[in-house]
Order: C-alpha cells, then structure tokens, then sequence
C-alpha cells in the first residue's frame, strides 16, 4: 500500500517569507515517482515537479526548491521570499509502478497563506 | 505540457438525475484515463482507471453502477454519475496519461458538481 503524509494543514506566513512544505510518502515499489501540485483557488490542479526514485538530486527552479531523500522518505517543497500569488493548496503524490501502476495517491494537501 | 479538457466545468442538478461529465485529451492519445473525485477542503482520492476499449477498474468502495465510465476512444472518457444525490455533490477530476509516457499525467481542470 501506498501512503503519502502531509502533516502540516495550514501554514501562514507573511510576503518575503520562505515556507516549506513537508512530504513523507510510504511504498514497497522500488521504482516510483513523486509529485508535486499547486490547486489555486479555481481548482486546476498545476503540476510543479516530478522526479523519479532513482534521482535524488535536489532541484530549484525560480524561488521553488525541491529536497528529495530517500533515507528519510521525503519530498519537501520550499518556496523562497513567497508572495500573495503563492496562496493556495499544495499536494504532493506518489505514484507507483507495480499494482499502483499509473495511480496517483495524493498527500492531504497543505493551505499556504501569503498575507501582504 | 499535453492539455486535458472537461466539460462541463460545473454543473447543478436535481437529486435523483444522472449527469454525464466528459473528459478529453486535446493534443495527446490517452490510453489511460482516471478520474479522481475531491470533497471540499479535502484531497483528492482516485474513483477508477480506464482504458481504451475495455471496462473501467473501480477503487473499493466505488460503486461501479452509480458511476459509469467509458472510454470509447483514446480522447475521450466520460463519467456519468447515475441518479445523483447530494452527497454526491463534489470536485470531478481527470487525467490521462499518454502512450508510452508513463507516469507523466495531465490533469483536466476538474468538473464541479453540485446536486440539489
């Protein structure tokens, strides 16, 4: 079975801040691949990041940053110096390859609040 | 990125009514379509994986005659929700995944239904 941890429910914090977002999945597939998604108010889910299991590089990309490790299980999500704009849910999901083949197993999900 | 569409974006219907909701692959082939359904404020949990041309897998607890999938063509899945009630009242996503990318999903903008 797969299981994707998001412990932190709500996070506020204030424009120029750095929020970090924490994601601790389970799985008994050797091959895997985590996401993570932004849902804006609208609902459309944005696709942020995927990375494979066997890429454990770190990755940064604007004022989002990405901290994978495998010892510990986790995917954490940085955002640097937030702004308004980032005000949403984040989700971060698992997605297998053996009977999970294509299956998404989505964390909980965390709200970010940005206030000016 | 591949886009998804639905339609309709959102719909309002009387208790008792079926409600047909379409999801498509613009710009890609999607062997394999999913269909996730999200309550407010809560993730989303995956209702059922379908392929092209054959029957739709459900997830347990997902009644496979209260919602109907096809997937008739590798563009097109629809999820008709049969005599809908108001608990079925929710956020419908899809996604689909293209031939020979896998794990490398596109979601639709999601379907919001609300039965009266």
């Amino acid at each position: 079975a797969q299981k994707v941890t998001q412990a932190q429910t709500e996070i506020s914090v204030v424009e120029k801040e750095d929020v970090t977002l924490d994601c601790v999945y389970e799985t008994r597939d050797t091959t895997y691949y985590l996401f993570w998604y932004k849902q804006p108010p609208s609902g459309e889910l944005v696709f942020l990041i995927r990375r494979n299991s066997f890429d454990e590089q770190n990755e940064i990309s604007g004022r989002y940053s990405w901290n994978f490790q495998k010892s510990t299980s986790s995917f954490n999500f940085t955002i640097t110096a937030s702004q308004v704009v980032d005000s949403a849910v984040y989700f971060c999901a698992l997605s297998g390859s053996t009977d999970s083949w294509g299956k998404f197993q989505f964390g909980a999900g965390t709200q970010v609040v940005v206030t000016p | 990125g591949a886009v998804v569409s639905q339609h309709p974006s959102w719909v309002i219907c009387k208790s008792g009514t079926s409600v047909k909701i379409e999801c498509r692959s613009l710009d890609f082939q999607a062997t394999t379509m999913f269909w996730y359904r999200q309550f407010p404020k809560q993730s989303l949990m995956l209702m059922a994986t379908s392929n092209e041309g054959s029957k739709a897998t459900y997830e347990q607890g997902v009644e496979k005659d209260k919602f109907l999938i096809n997937h008739a063509s590798l563009t097109l899945s629809t999820l008709t929700v049969t005599s809908a009630h108001p608990e079925d009242s929710s956020f419908y996503i899809c996604s689909g995944e293209g031939q020979g990318r896998y794990n490398e999903q596109f979601f639709g903008p999601g379907t919001r239904l609300t039965v009266l």
